[in-house]
């Protein structure tokens, strides 16, 4: 079956700083990728998309690149702020529209 | 705002009660989902409807009864629940199908917290 694996957290980081997280995926054919984020309190929103391989999607200065190559879809954003804290799923959608999501990775940003 | 309305946010019910969740998408999406989801455990998919018609139930027990009246609204019928179904309850809704506008994109409510005592 699809299959999501996603970095544990919770990842902790200073303002300004580098971050990453690491999503990798198992499908049959060719999926779409996604990136929701959840807000304290709030359900899940998209945050990024990519359909094919070698798609970039991006969005508030996250960035994720659809990897066929080596079934990866990692987001990275150069410069966190306090306001990106919040828990990260990495997901995709087969072209059946079946969507598998991961765990979940908890990001703390301080100032 | 995600076009995706859920009440209530907050419902605490005893173990004998029975309450419901309700759903309602503003989008004219053809499927809708509801998902659990519990501290320190993944998304839980519980029942999925497609075009009305429920297309999966993931073994969810028989104390959580899904509705979906027509394809704008979803409603989760509770009943003598048990304390681990304390958690987030998230309804989704998305576009299915062939032809544009399918992207496989999910729209979530902001979900029902449910405590049970």
């Amino acid at each position: 079956g699809n299959s999501v694996t996603q970095m544990e957290g919770p990842v902790t980081l200073s303002e300004e700083a580098f971050l990453t997280i690491n999503c990798t995926y198992t499908a049959t054919g060719y999926p779409s990728l996604f990136w929701y984020v959840q807000y304290p309190g709030e359900g899940l929103q998209l945050l990024l998309k990519a359909t094919k391989a070698d798609d970039k999607g991006s969005n508030k200065g996250f960035e994720a690149t659809y990897r066929k190559e080596t079934t990866s879809f990692h987001l990275e954003k150069g410069s966190v702020q306090v306001s990106d804290s919040a828990v990260y799923f990495c997901a995709l959608t087969t072209n059946a529209g079946k969507s598998t999501f991961g765990d979940g990775t908890t990001l703390t940003v301080k100032p | 705002e995600t076009g995706v309305t859920q009440t209530p946010r907050h419902l605490v019910m005893g173990m004998t009660n029975k309450k419901s969740l309700k759903c309602e998408q503003h989008l004219g999406h053809n499927a809708m989902y509801w998902y659990k989801q519990s501290a320190k455990k993944p998304l839980e998919l519980m029942f999925v409807y497609s075009l009305e018609e429920r297309v999966e139930n993931n073994s969810v027990p028989s104390r959580f009864s899904p509705e979906c009246p027509n394809s704008s609204h979803l409603f989760l019928h509770l009943h003598t629940l048990q304390p681990e179904d304390s958690a987030l309850y998230l309804c989704a809704s998305s576009q299915e199908g062939g032809g544009g506008g399918h992207t496989g994109e999910l729209f979530f409510g902001e979900g029902s917290r449910l405590t049970v005592l």
